[in-house]
C-alpha cells in the first residue's frame, strides 16, 4: 500500500563521504519534492521536479544534488555531508490540484 | 513569495475538549489550496485537512474543521474532541494553484499536547 517509499529509513555516513538518499512511488504524479527537515522545524524545501524539470531553490547548496532517472524514482545526492546536514530528510509526490504525499523520511545522521 | 505563518509554537488540550490551531498567509494570488498536515513523533506527514481558496465553504473531516477567511488570510484548524492519539506536530501548508509545479510552503509547526 505505501505510495512514496524511501530508503534507506536511516542512514548514517562519514563527514565528507557522499551518500545518496532514494525515494519512489506508485502514484505516478508528475512533482517529486525533496525536504530537509531539522528537529522541531518546519521542512525546508530543497528542489522539486516537474516530470524532468528539475527547480532548485535558491537557498539550496551546492553540496545536494538530485537525480529523477523516471517518473517512479527520485535520488537526492549529497557530495560532501557536513555535520549540519545531519537531518529528516522528506520526499513527497504532487500531481496538479492534489496535496503532497509523503513518504516516512530518511534520518541521516553524519558522524 | 508567499509566506506562512503560525503564531503558536506549542498548544495543549484536554482529552475531549476542543482547540483551535491559527495559521495566517501572505499571497498576492487568488488561486489556491492551503493544508494543515500532521506529523507524530514517528515523523511521517499525514495530511489532515484540505481547502480550495475558491470554496468559500469551510473543510471538514470528521473531528477537524477549518476557519478560512479568505480576505484576513486566515485558515484556522479546530480539533473537536481531542483524542491522546491527535497529540503531534501540526503545520499549516499553503500550495499556489496557479501553475502546475508549484512548490508546497509550511508554515513553523504547532507542537500539539493532549492531557489525559
Amino acid at each position: 500500500d505505501a505510495m512514496v517509499i524511501q530508503n534507506p529509513r536511516y542512514q548514517v555516513t562519514q563527514f565528507g563521504k557522499p551518500v545518496t538518499l532514494s525515494c519512489s512511488q506508485t502514484l505516478n504524479h508528475n512533482v517529486m519534492y525533496w525536504y530537509q527537515q531539522k528537529s522541531s522545524q518546519a521542512p525546508k524545501l530543497l528542489f522539486h521536479y516537474y516530470d524532468k524539470d528539475f527547480n532548485n531553490e535558491a537557498d539550496t547548496p551546492d553540496n545536494f544534488q538530485s537525480r529523477r532517472p523516471n517518473t517512479s524514482f527520485c535520488f537526492l545526492d549529497i557530495r560532501s555531508p557536513g555535520l549540519g546536514d545531519a537531518a529528516m530528510y522528506l520526499c513527497a509526490t504532487g500531481q496538479l490540484n492534489t496535496e503532497a504525499f509523503f513518504g516516512q523520511g530518511t534520518r541521516l545522521t553524519v558522524v | 513569495a508567499q509566506t506562512v505563518t503560525q503564531s503558536q509554537p506549542e498548544m495543549s488540550v484536554q482529552e475531549a475538549e476542543t482547540v483551535t490551531l491559527s495559521c495566517t498567509y501572505d499571497t498576492s494570488e487568488s488561486d489556491y489550496y492551503l493544508f494543515w498536515y500532521k506529523q507524530p513523533p514517528s515523523r511521517q506527514m499525514i495530511l489532515v485537512i484540505r481547502q480550495e481558496a475558491y470554496k468559500q465553504q469551510n473543510a471538514t473531516e470528521n473531528r477537524f474543521s477549518v476557519n478560512f477567511q479568505k480576505a484576513a488570510k486566515s485558515f484556522s484548524l479546530k480539533i473537536s474532541d481531542s483524542q491522546l492519539g491527535d497529540a503531534a506536530m501540526y503545520f499549516c501548508a499553503y500550495r499556489s494553484q496557479e501553475t502546475s509545479y508549484d512548490k508546497v510552503i509550511f508554515g513553523p509547526g504547532t507542537s500539539l499536547s493532549v492531557i489525559p
